[in-house]
C-alpha cells in the first residue's frame, strides 16, 4: 500500500498545453510538498503546504499552481507549458515540523 | 549558490569495506542534516539524521559524522552490501516549523560483490 502516490509516472506534452500530476499521501501527515529534480540533478522545494494552507512558496512561475482539497492531497497543475519545464517533479509528505520527509516516486514531465 | 556541496558524483566500493560520503556546506543556519537514499524510479527515501547540536548519530551500520567548525558532514556505511548501491542525496534542513530542506546534488554508490 503506497504511502505516497503520485500519478502519472510519465508525462509527455507539446509546448503550451495545461497538465496536471496528482498526488495524495495515507500516511495522516499535515504537510505536503511538491519538489522539481532538474536536469542537473538539483532537487529544489517548490511549495509547501499545512492543512490546506500554502506555508511555502519559493520563486516558482505564475504557471505552477498547487490546489490542496484536503490535506492527504496536493495537486500541482501547470499551465502554457514550456521547454524548461521538462523534469522529474517529486511529491512528498511529513508530520508538521518533522524533518522526515516521505517521497513518492516521481513524474517524469517531457516537454516537446 | 549551492549551499550544500557533494563533491564526489561517483564512488565505488566493494563488499563488506566502508563507504564514506561526503558533505559540505555554507549555510550556519540550519536545524538538521539528513541523508536521503534514491533508487533508480523511486522518491528519495530517509536514512538517517542529526541535530545541530551533536556531532555524531549511529543506526546499525549508518553513521553520520559532524564537523561544525569545518562545515562538514560524512555518512559511513560499514560494511557495505551491494543493496546500498543507490544515491546519496545530503540535505540541509532549516527554518523551523516551515522545515525548509537544501538537497546536495547526490553521489552515486555503487557496491561491487
Amino acid at each position: 500500500d503506497t504511502a505516497v502516490s503520485q500519478t502519472p509516472k510519465y508525462l509527455v506534452t507539446q509546448m503550451g498545453n495545461d497538465k496536471s500530476i496528482k498526488c495524495e499521501q495515507n500516511l495522516g501527515h499535515d504537510t505536503m510538498y511538491w519538489y522539481k529534480q532538474d536536469s542537473k540533478k538539483f532537487l529544489k522545494i517548490m511549495f509547501s503546504y499545512n492543512n490546506k494552507e500554502l506555508i511555502i512558496n519559493e520563486t516558482v512561475p505564475n504557471r505552477f499552481s498547487p490546489k490542496s482539497p484536503d490535506k492527504a492531497h496536493l495537486n500541482l497543475h501547470i499551465n502554457s507549458l514550456e521547454l524548461g519545464d521538462s523534469a522529474v517533479y517529486f511529491c512528498a509528505s511529513s508530520q508538521r515540523g518533522a524533518e522526515k520527509l516521505f517521497f513518492g516516486s516521481g513524474t517524469q514531465l517531457s516537454v516537446l | 549558490d549551492q549551499q550544500v556541496k557533494q563533491n564526489s558524483p561517483s564512488l565505488s566500493v566493494q563488499e563488506g569495506r566502508i563507504s564514506i560520503l561526503n558533505c559540505d556546506y555554507t549555510n550556519s543556519m540550519f536545524d538538521y542534516f539528513l541523508w536521503y537514499k534514491k533508487y533508480p524510479a523511486e522518491g528519495p527515501t530517509f536514512l538517517i539524521s542529526i541535530s545541530s547540536i551533536k556531532d555524531k548519530n549511529e543506526d546499525g551500520r549508518f553513521t553520520v559524522f559532524l564537523n561544525k567548525s569545518a562545515k562538514h558532514l560524512s555518512l559511513h556505511i560499514v560494511p557495505s552490501q551491494p543493496g546500498d548501491s543507490a544515491v546519496y542525496f545530503c540535505v540541509l534542513v532549516y527554518g523551523g516549523a516551515t522545515n525548509k530542506l537544501i538537497f546536495g546534488t547526490g553521489t552515486l554508490l555503487a557496491v561491487q560483490p
